[in-house]
């Protein structure tokens, strides 16, 4: 149990145009959803915490206009990266949380690479 | 605010060998703890999780014990194999909004 997919696992995109990312909870529901951004042998950078129903909390320095995060059911949340640029190249990670004892599930990643 | 602090890497060691990762925190109340490990290309997974003080954490022939006298959750395992070769990170959550602090993550080589 508890599995969190991600589509699409890589994606590849020209600059200045946008690519959503889902996240979903397969088998369990989560009413928050966290969105990661990983940098190459770096940790895990939390950029916004998504609540279904409402709108996501951000994290200081994380634009909210360029990262749109919808949470439109308790099992899918999206990540839209508009007029993506080559920096914002990385590897994107979701996770739920499952509300027990705190821990989250992660999905698998995507892999953003902007030209 | 909570943080969590890892022994830096990377760390290589033999098959066969015995590991620790070092993993101290900080945070407010009393946080669940949980050693997490990424594998190449891949998202986290849950390795293992202790929820109060003194519990042990075991998974997979890891181990790790929640002390809050020395706010400590180091990481055991008592012959690692090439196949233990990944990312591990430590962290806490102290809210029940699933919220995590992650430590900056300690890379092990496990070399035949």
């Amino acid at each position: 149990g508890a599995v969190v997919s991600q589509h699409p696992s890589w994606v590849i995109c020209k600059s200045g145009t946008s690519v959503k990312i889902e996240c979903r909870s397969l088998d369990f529901q989560a009413t928050t959803m966290f969105w990661y951004r990983q940098f190459p042998k770096q940790s895990l950078m939390l950029m916004a915490t998504s609540n279904e129903g409402s709108k996501a909390t951000y994290e200081q320095g994380v634009e909210k206009d360029k990262f749109l995060i919808n949470h439109a059911s308790l099992t899918l949340s999206t990540l839209t990266v508009t007029s993506a640029h080559p920096e914002d190249s990385s590897f994107y990670i979701c996770s739920a949380g499952s509300g027990r004892f705190y821990e989250q599930y992660f999905g698998p990643g995507t892999r953003l690479t902007v030209t | 605010g909570d943080s969590v602090t890892q022994m830096e890497g990377p760390v290589t060691l033999s098959e066969e060998a015995f590991l620790t990762i070092n993993c101290t925190y900080t945070a407010t109340g009393y946080p669940s703890l949980f050693w997490y490990v990424q594998y190449p290309g891949e998202g986290l997974q849950l390795l293992l999780k202790a929820t109060k003080a003194d519990d042990k954490g075991s998974n997979k022939g890891f181990e790790a014990t929640y002390r809050k006298e020395t706010t400590s959750f180091h990481l055991e395992k008592g012959s690692v194999q090439v196949s233990d070769s990944a990312v591990y990170f430590c962290a806490l959550s102290s809210t029940n909004a699933g919220k995590s602090t992650f430590g900056d993550g300690t890379t092990l080589t496990v070399k035949p």
